[in-house]
């Protein structure tokens, strides 16, 4: 069935330096949407992608859909101890609703 | 505006009871998730449907789960009879379209079958 891996599976990060999370399905996409679990929290949608190349930007959070739509990418740039949480990628196909979410990567951000 | 709302936050049950997890989705959403959430395993749907009809149900794990939407503002999930393999996060989702609309998650339920 359909799969959706995400790398890497924990970062450590020193606050102001950048942070960057893979996504990678095993099959075409008909779009891609970014979560943030803050510890002890319930996913929160950040973004969706739908268009090949897609880039989207919010704030220091740049979101990038691949050209095949079977990957994406999430950068953040400068980290602050705000973005502390676990980001998920979560992939969608056709029309029917049914997302598959990535393992997600969990972000430590030093002081 | 309320949220995704589930009950109980917390449940501690001993293994072979019943357990109803219980969800009112954002009002006007017509899609429903089931998730189960482990540290092994993930995020994992378990179920979902559109305008109260199951769509799919192919994560859920065994008979011993069910989980029914008798209404556009009700769900539940039934674990009968609990396993201390089921102790997880459950969280439900609503979102309005079921084709590629962002899903709002529920605070979630913590399970512990002891």
């Amino acid at each position: 069935g359909q799969q959706v891996m995400q790398i890497p599976q924990y970062q450590h990060v020193q606050e102001g330096e950048d942070f960057t999370t893979y996504c990678n399905s095993s099959t075409t996409l008909s779009n891609i949407q970014w979560y943030k679990q803050r510890p002890g929290g319930h996913p929160v949608f950040l973004i969706q992608l739908v268009k090949s190349g897609e880039v989207k930007k919010q704030k220091r959070l740049t979101f990038q859909f691949g050209e095949a739509k079977k990957n994406s990418s999430l950068h953040i740039t400068a980290t602050q101890t705000t973005d502390v949480g676990t980001y998920f990628c979560a992939g969608g196909s056709g029309n029917t609703g049914k997302l598959i979410f990535g393992q997600g990567t969990t972000l430590q951000v030093k002081p | 505006d309320a949220g995704v709302i589930q009950s109980p936050r917390h449940e501690v049950t001993e293994m072979g009871q019943e357990v109803t997890l219980r969800c009112k989705p954002i009002s006007g959403h017509n899609s429903l998730f089931w998730y189960r959430q482990t540290m092994m395993r993930g995020l994992e749907l378990l179920i979902y449907f559109n305008n109260n009809v199951p769509i799919d149900d192919s994560g859920m794990p065994e008979d011993r789960f069910s989980a029914k939407m008798p209404n556009a503002s009700f769900s539940t999930l039934k674990i009968q009879p609990s396993e201390p393999r089921d102790s997880a996060v459950y969280f439900c989702a609503s979102s309005l379209h079921r084709g590629g609309y962002e899903q709002y998650f529920g605070p979630g339920t913590r399970l512990t079958v002891t």
